[in-house]
């Protein structure tokens, strides 16, 4: 089966600058998580959504980020402004369903450097 | 919220040695706790896991352990092969009080295998 896809996988820009970036989920995958990695981190939590609404989140600096999750199928995140510590990589994760603990399946990821 | 601490941070091994990685967490309601491995530039990947059930997991080389009495887990990889090198990160998963699954990463483990 095709995996989690994600683009951009690279992606420069300057502080103050916008980008988004995209995920297409592992088809009839209920559950969509983002998560931000910083070089020598684990991924940390930004949003997870079930079907097309949010369920998580609590650490999503929404004075700049935002996400959306259309039809319960693809998901965009977008950063605006962005800041220098937002150089990261965007993961994006699908699993089955929420409601019972299970694997995550991971895109490639999007890596942002901020200048 | 989960808090979940994963040492050592970087770890190497001759080819063939043993490998330990271990981590604990703080939450008592979490009752699944997968390892990803993640290659250089690559996708997190799921390699084993374990719930709360079961005291041990084994599959070929690589085990799991769990003591939920002292809320930690261990990963123990042996005969280790240079194909093993890259980041090991372990979580623990439990539903949430909206009864959806929350998943937290420790820090990650590098490993290097030296031939």
């Amino acid at each position: 089966e095709a995996g989690v896809a994600q683009s951009p996988r690279y992606k420069i820009i300057e502080k103050r600058q916008s980008v988004a970036f995209w995920c297409n989920p592992i088809s009839g995958h209920a559950t969509l998580y983002w998560y931000q990695q910083i070089l020598g981190q684990g991924p940390k939590l930004l949003i997870q959504f079930q079907n097309n609404g949010v369920v998580d989140d609590s650490q999503l600096p929404k004075d700049r980020f935002s996400a959306e999750r259309l039809k319960g199928v693809d998901s965009t995140l977008k950063i605006q402004p962005a800041k220098l510590e937002d150089s990261a990589v965007y993961l994006c994760a699908s699993s089955l369903e929420s409601y019972r603990t299970g694997e995550l399946f991971f895109g490639e990821g999007s890596r942002l450097t901020v200048l | 919220g989960e808090n979940v601490e994963q040492h050592p941070s970087t770890l190497s091994v001759q080819e063939g040695d043993s490998a330990v990685i271990k981590c604990t967490y703080s939450d008592s309601a979490s009752n699944y706790f997968p390892w990803y491995k993640q290659e250089l530039g690559k996708r997190p990947q799921l390699i084993i896991d374990i719930r709360s059930n079961v005291g041990e997991k084994k599959d070929q080389r690589i085990a799991v352990t769990l003591n939920k009495t002292a809320k930690h887990f261990s990963l123990h990889i042996t005969e280790t092969q240079p194909e093993d090198s890259a980041v090991y990160f372990c979580a623990a998963s439990k539903r949430n009080s909206g009864g959806y699954q929350k998943v937290t990463f420790g820090i990650g483990t590098k490993l290097q295998v030296i031939p």
